[in-house]
Formats: C-alpha cells, sequence, structure tokens
C-alpha cells in the first residue's frame, strides 16, 4: 500500500510557541492531503483539507488562522499550529490521497504526531 | 454525523475468525463501504472498501448484504497484532470526506 510519513512523531513545546508538522507521500502523488485530530479515547475528527496549490478547505469550528496549512507540492503538506495552548495537545494525523485512481482514490493515512504543550 | 453503527466492542481467540458488523441502513447507491482499522498510538491503517460485492484481499473480506444495508468485515484467522479498533465508514463516490464514528474495539486474546 502507499505510505505516508509525519515528521516528527512527537513534540513537546512551551505554551505560546508554534509547531510545525509535516505529511509527507513517499511513494505517490497526492491528489489531496487531510488533517485530523484525535483527543485520547475520542475518534478521529476531520480538521481540514488541502489541495496542492490552493487554500486549504476547514471544518467547521476550526480556526484558521490558528491552524495553517501549506500544501506546497503533490507529496508535501505542512500543519502549523501557532501560538500552541495546552488545549492544543493532541494526536494530529494526515492522510493522502492516491492520485489518479479517480472516484475510488483510498485515503491512506500516517502514523501521527503527538503533541504535547506544557 | 457518523452513518453507520458498529458495537462498541468484541473479543475473539486467537486463531479464529473475527466477524465485524457495521450497519449502514440510510447507505444510498453511490456510497462505499470503507473499513480502517485504528492500532493504539499509530495512524488509521486502511483495510478493504466495497460497493456492493464482496471483496476480499490479503489482509481481509468484506461481506455486503444484498440490500446494502449492512456489512460483515471478516478476519479469518485473528492474531494479536489484529487487536485495534475497526471503524467503517461509507462515503459517497467522487467525496472525498471520511467520517468517523467510535468503531468497534477488537480484542484478540490467546
Amino acid at each position: 500500500g502507499a505510505v505516508v510519513s509525519q515528521h516528527p512523531s512527537r513534540v513537546i513545546c512551551k505554551s505560546g510557541t508554534s509547531v510545525k508538522i509535516e505529511c509527507r507521500s513517499l511513494d505517490f502523488q497526492a491528489t489531496t492531503m487531510f488533517w485530523y485530530r484525535q483527543f485520547p479515547k475520542q475518534s478521529l475528527m476531520l480538521m481540514a483539507t488541502s489541495n496542492e496549490g490552493s487554500k486549504a478547505t476547514y471544518e467547521q469550528g476550526v480556526e484558521k488562522d490558528k491552524f495553517l496549512i501549506n500544501h506546497a507540492s503533490l507529496t508535501l503538506s505542512t500543519l502549523t499550529v501557532t501560538s500552541a495552548h495546552p488545549e492544543d495537545s493532541s494526536f494530529y494525523i494526515c492522510s493522502a490521497t492516491l492520485r489518479g485512481m479517480g472516484y475510488q482514490e483510498t485515503q491512506y493515512f500516517g502514523p501521527g504526531t503527538r503533541l504535547l504543550v506544557l | 454525523d457518523a452513518k453507520t453503527t458498529q458495537p462498541p466492542s468484541m473479543d475473539c481467540a486467537e486463531g479464529r475468525a473475527a466477524n465485524l458488523p457495521c450497519n449502514h441502513s440510510t447507505i444510498s447507491g453511490n456510497e462505499y463501504v470503507y473499513w480502517y482499522r485504528q492500532i493504539h498510538s499509530q495512524g488509521p491503517q486502511y483495510i478493504i472498501h466495497g460497493l456492493k460485492n464482496n471483496e476480499t484481499n490479503e489482509m481481509a473480506s468484506l461481506i455486503i448484504t444484498e440490500d446494502r444495508k449492512s456489512s460483515t468485515l471478516i478476519l479469518p484467522h485473528a492474531t494479536l497484532r489484529d487487536t485495534a479498533v475497526y471503524y467503517c465508514i461509507v462515503r459517497v463516490v467522487g467525496f472525498q470526506k471520511l467520517v468517523f464514528g467510535t468503531g468497534t474495539r477488537l480484542l484478540v486474546s490467546p
């Protein structure tokens, strides 16, 4: 199957700082990349959808100025959590769809990034 | 909102088949059924998907009822590494969003 990587896998930062998380599709070009967030004992919640070269589409309730998404190429998307606070501590997961598969495009997920804001 | 209903938890003995049910009674003709699983502290892993025919791959089989209102994911010989939360998701053709419900927590025991 298609491989998606994330970096870093774990990050601890101080309140008020910004954190950047990278998502890469390693062996395929991704039509679209998605960012999810998962709090402990809860399911995944979609935060935003991003297409290469265009602005991301954010889900209702997700602050676009706080969670900056850049999709610079067909293999790389970044999520920057700006001015992070303890309530932003969560498991952030990206996914990518395989380009060219048409309506059966399947999402492949990265391993996730655990963010802890102190 | 998730459009599927799954039991919150199931147990299975190692080596036996695990049959995970999913109800999607409001599914429409242009919606696929997808199955993913999430092992603790990892990203979800794609398992299988189907429209109306039964599907099989190296990981599992997917059985979809004729009326498409329910489906069953079958892991033919469960191992301890199959312990995970399994998500059944319906997705509209051409619409890329996945909406995750609460899934079924499968525990495979020796």
